[in-house]
């Protein structure tokens, strides 16, 4: 069975930081994807990251996968409050089974 | 026009009872999902439909019946609700092969509380 771990779990950070949400699978997938979840709102497509060494960017933040290590990164650059939220990773596995991480549930103080 | 959409978005009712929640997606994608997210926000996929066909059945109670009766719609039917389905059950859509990419579009959610 698949295991999809995030770290952190919480993140409380300042604006204008930079930090990076990791995100950690237990076997071999093609697809990884990172999506957003605003409180009490649903959940939105960030990146789809389908291959090794695949980077994709948009605004302050940027998304990487190592399919060897079976990692992939969330970076946020010079964080803004907009960009607070429970981020989620998740990793194909098997017939279109999607499998979630628990969430970084992210707070970007003034 | 909304791409997925659910029915009812709020849902409070008495332990024991029957109830279902209605989802249809405009998107002309294939495969539609049901997926639980509870009060940790742990998010885990229930039943997975491909063209109207089961695919992915997890282990849930079989108090819970998905339904397909087009592949533009997957509804939820729960049976004798217990206290312990109180949870945000998302429906999600998506298509993979070809420019697809296989990413979930999900609805607003359905938030369920059983009291």
């Amino acid at each position: 069975e698949l295991k999809v771990e995030q770290n952190p779990l919480f993140l409380s950070m300042q604006e204008g930081k930079n930090y990076t949400i990791y995100c950690n699978y237990s076997t071999t997938s093609d697809r990884l994807y990172w999506y957003r979840q605003d409180p009490g709102k649903s959940l939105e497509s960030l990146f789809v990251l389908l291959s090794n060494g695949a980077v994709k960017q948009e605004g302050r933040l940027m998304a990487s996968l190592d399919t060897k290590a079976r990692l992939s990164t969330l970076h946020i650059t010079a964080a803004v409050h907009d960009l607070s939220a429970t981020y989620f990773c998740a990793v194909v596995w098997g017939a279109q089974k999607l499998v979630f991480g628990q969430g970084t549930r992210l707070t970007i103080n003034p | 026009d909304t791409a997925v959409s659910q029915t009812p978005k709020y849902l409070v009712t008495q332990m024991g009872n029957d109830k279902s929640i209605k989802c249809e997606q405009n998107l002309g994608h294939d495969t539609m999902y049901w997926y639980k997210q509870d009060s940790k926000k742990f998010l885990k996929i229930m039943f997975s439909y491909n063209n109207k066909e089961l695919i992915i059945n997890e282990t849930v109670p079989n108090r819970f019946s998905p339904k397909s009766p087009d592949k533009a719609h997957l509804n939820l039917h729960i049976n004798s609700l217990e206290l312990g389905d109180s949870a945000v059950y998302f429906c999600a859509s998506s298509q993979v092969g070809g420019i697809y990419t296989g990413e979930l579009f999900f609805g607003e959610g359905s938030r369920l509380t059983v009291l």
